[in-house]
């Protein structure tokens, strides 16, 4: 069985400040990972995956995120947050050979001006 | 080129009616997936297509909720006798066998 906590559902920084979402996950076998945005009354939009290979992956505007087992972390950042930025923020997890999704509750990320 | 098209956007029904939502993935393929996300959580899986064959309806929260793709294309989700907790927004995605989903703006179903 997999399953993803996020841990804090709101999260507001600054304009310009570092954005830092947090992403835990459980599953028995190697995960795949991923983290998509919503924005309101649409769907979600890919920011980035983990598969295999290197552990810090980089994804669309701006957003990396870094792949530690140990830790059992997949945590999303970004340096400098922009207005655009406010969204949901959602962490998923998937293994291959099994194409369904685990997701979490989600993270409201709201910037502050 | 177009995404994943889902119809219609919204959709109000009293308890106890079937509804029929639409999803036209992306031209080319062949998963598609149907997930149901309640109001202030995550999206969660309810069934999956590997072209026309359901491989995967262990999501399907009871044996009102139907769904199909009989052509390996479009496929619709039916839901019978609505039920005020069948009220949330039904997400469609598609990819390519082994790659990320894309998913649509989703159906808001509202019963009342």
């Amino acid at each position: 069985a997999q399953s993803v906590t996020q841990l804090g559902s709101h999260v507001s920084v600054s304009e310009g400040a570092l954005v830092l979402l947090r992403c835990n996950y459980s599953s028995s076998v190697p995960p795949y990972l991923f983290w998509y945005v919503q924005y309101p009354n649409q769907g979600l939009q890919l920011l980035l995956k983990y598969t295999t290979g290197a552990t810090l992956v980089k994804g669309i505007n701006g957003f990396e995120a870094e792949f530690k087992k140990s830790e059992t972390s997949f945590h999303l950042t970004k340096p400098s947050a922009h207005m655009s930025d406010a969204a949901e923020y959602f962490c998923a997890v998937g293994y291959f050979g099994n194409e369904k999704l685990t997701f979490g509750t989600g993270t409201r990320l709201t910037i502050i001006p | 080129g177009a995404g994943v098209s889902q119809s219609p956007r919204y959709k109000v029904a009293k308890r106890g009616q079937d509804v029929a939502l639409r999803c036209d993935p992306i031209s080319g393929h062949v998963s598609l997936f149907w997930y149901q996300q309640a109001l202030g959580q995550g999206p969660e899986f309810l069934t999956y297509f590997q072209n026309e064959a359901q491989l995967d309806k262990s999501g399907l929260p009871s044996d009102r909720f139907f769904a199909e793709r009989p052509e390996g294309s479009v496929s619709t989700l039916k839901i019978q006798r609505t039920q005020q907790e069948d009220s949330a927004v039904y997400l469609c995605a598609s990819s390519l066998k082994g790659e990320p989903q894309h998913f649509g703006d989703g159906t808001r179903l509202s019963i009342l």
